[in-house]
């Protein structure tokens, strides 16, 4: 079976454009949560998704949004990007939400320049 | 704000030896708790969680050891591997006033030396 899938794997933006970024969870997984990670530092939370309809979300400016599709992939957008923004972007998918371990794709590399 | 703090950034160990990775938080709020594993290049691994109502998980040789009142949780590795090698996250879960979080400690890696 199929992980959970990201793409791109890599992406170079520049300062103040939009990015997209895509993520398929593991078939029959219902949730799918944002991660930021970025040197040195844990994976930071952005948002959980459950059923198409947000959970939860961390502390990241309104510039960060992402949706749920009723295939139960996902988006996370971010506008007007900063360098600050430059990391990996991780997306992980559980069965349910709240307590169901999470299983991680290998996230996609964000170099805003 | 670290609600979620690993203290060691590293830790080094024999192969045989026993290996104890710490992890405090400061919540109360948080009612589960999960470590993963990550190699380079990877995503991380889920590895072993614990709920709030218990005080020990067990699974083969890793063992998860909870104390609420202290606020603190451990991953004990017996006996510890070469393969075992990389940086293990502590993480923790639950609802406040934004929704639902799970918050990731920063890391600690561990080296098992054969």
């Amino acid at each position: 079976d199929a992980g959970v899938t990201q793409s791109p794997t890599h992406l170079i933006k520049t300062r103040g454009q939009h990015v997209t970024l895509r993520c398929s969870p593991i078939s029959g997984h219902k949730s799918v949560s944002w991660y930021q990670q970025v040197l040195g530092q844990g994976p930071q939370f952005i948002f959980q998704y459950y059923e198409k309809e947000e959970r939860g979300r961390g502390n990241f400016p309104d510039r960060f949004s992402a949706r749920q599709f009723p295939n139960y992939s996902s988006e996370l957008n971010v506008n007007a990007l900063l360098l600050g923004d430059s990391a990996l972007y991780l997306c992980a998918s559980s069965l349910w939400s709240d307590t169901d371990e999470q299983y991680f794709g290998p996230g996609t590399r964000l170099t805003v320049t | 704000d670290q609600q979620v703090k690993q203290n060691s950034p590293s830790l080094s160990v024999q192969e045989g030896r026993i290996s104890i990775l710490n992890c405090d938080y400061t919540n109360s709020m948080f009612d589960y708790f999960l470590w993963y594993k990550k190699y380079p290049a990877e995503g991380p691994t889920f590895l072993i969680s614990i709920s709030s109502i218990k005080d020990k998980n067990e699974d083969g040789r890793f063992t998860v050891f909870l104390n609420k009142s202290a606020k603190h949780l451990s991953l004990h590795i017996v006996p510890s591997q070469p393969g075992d090698s990389a940086v293990y996250f502590c993480a923790a879960s639950g609802q406040d006033t934004g929704g639902f979080k799970t918050i990731f400690g920063a890391g600690t890696r561990l080296f098992v030396k054969a």
